[in-house]
């Protein structure tokens, strides 16, 4: 089972909207609604920020969203805030004998 | 509050063994599935193993299948991982988590991490 492709980094200035991608196929992605986001602050631990596509978790802002289409599933954070500088990742559940697989992460950069 | 922490990380020498451990608490431990999750030193998170709320159904990542096993105690809150034959590359913080559901499929909630240095 390969990893999801995310783009390694992105950059936006405050107040703008970024997204991120997540290319799956049609046995992770596409196939299950089953995509989470995370977040990730250096030297902290992972924190959820969506999942099942689209749902955000209890205390996230309504900033970000969540969304697929086919195989490639979309992280969207409106209105960026110097405090979305982070790691992003991306995962989706795969079934079989390997149940989960990760993307391989984009750095954000709030310019 | 949720808390997941961690133990049982440190120095081994390729080929040896380890055993992470993780204790559980502020929920209903065995209404929910748990996972291991791995982060190399600068690297990105990779899922390890996962293990459903009963323990009746087990899942690996390639590279570690037929030499970790998972396991839960659900008498004790506890989430464990047995590392046999250790290589370079199983080098990284290990994080213990829960799922969302009782099946294997979503992360939410993360421990802070055990490290593991495999190393001569």
């Amino acid at each position: 089972q390969s990893a999801l492709t995310q783009p390694a980094s992105v950059s936006g200035s405050p107040g703008q909207p970024i997204t991120i991608s997540c290319t799956g196929t049609s046995s992770d992605v596409g196939n299950f609604n089953l995509v989470s986001w995370y977040q990730q602050h250096p030297g902290r631990a992972p924190k959820l920020i969506i999942s099942e596509v689209t749902k955000r978790s209890s205390g996230v802002s309504h900033r970000f969203s969540g969304s697929k289409s086919g195989n490639t599933a979309s992280l969207t954070i409106s209105g960026l805030q110097a405090d979305d500088e982070a790691d992003y990742y991306c995962c989706s559940y795969v079934g079989g004998r390997t149940f989960v697989v990760f993307g391989g992460g984009t750095q954000l950069t709030v310019i | 509050e949720v808390q997941l922490v961690e133990s049982g990380g440190g120095l081994a020498q390729p080929g040896r063994s380890l055993r992470l451990s993780c204790v559980a608490s502020g929920f209903n431990f065995d209404d929910h599935a748990m996972h291991w999750v791995r982060q190399a030193p600068g690297k990105g998170l990779e899922w390890v193993s996962g293990i459903s709320w009963t323990g009746g159904q087990t899942g690996y990542v390639n590279s570690v299948r037929g030499r970790f096993t998972i396991s839960r105690d659900n008498s004790k809150n506890a989430l464990y991982l047995q590392m046999n034959s250790l290589t370079t590359e199983d080098t990284a913080l290990y994080y213990c988590a829960r799922d969302i559901f009782r099946s294997v499929t979503t992360v939410d909630y993360w421990g802070q991490g055990t490290l593991v240095t495999v190393s001569s």
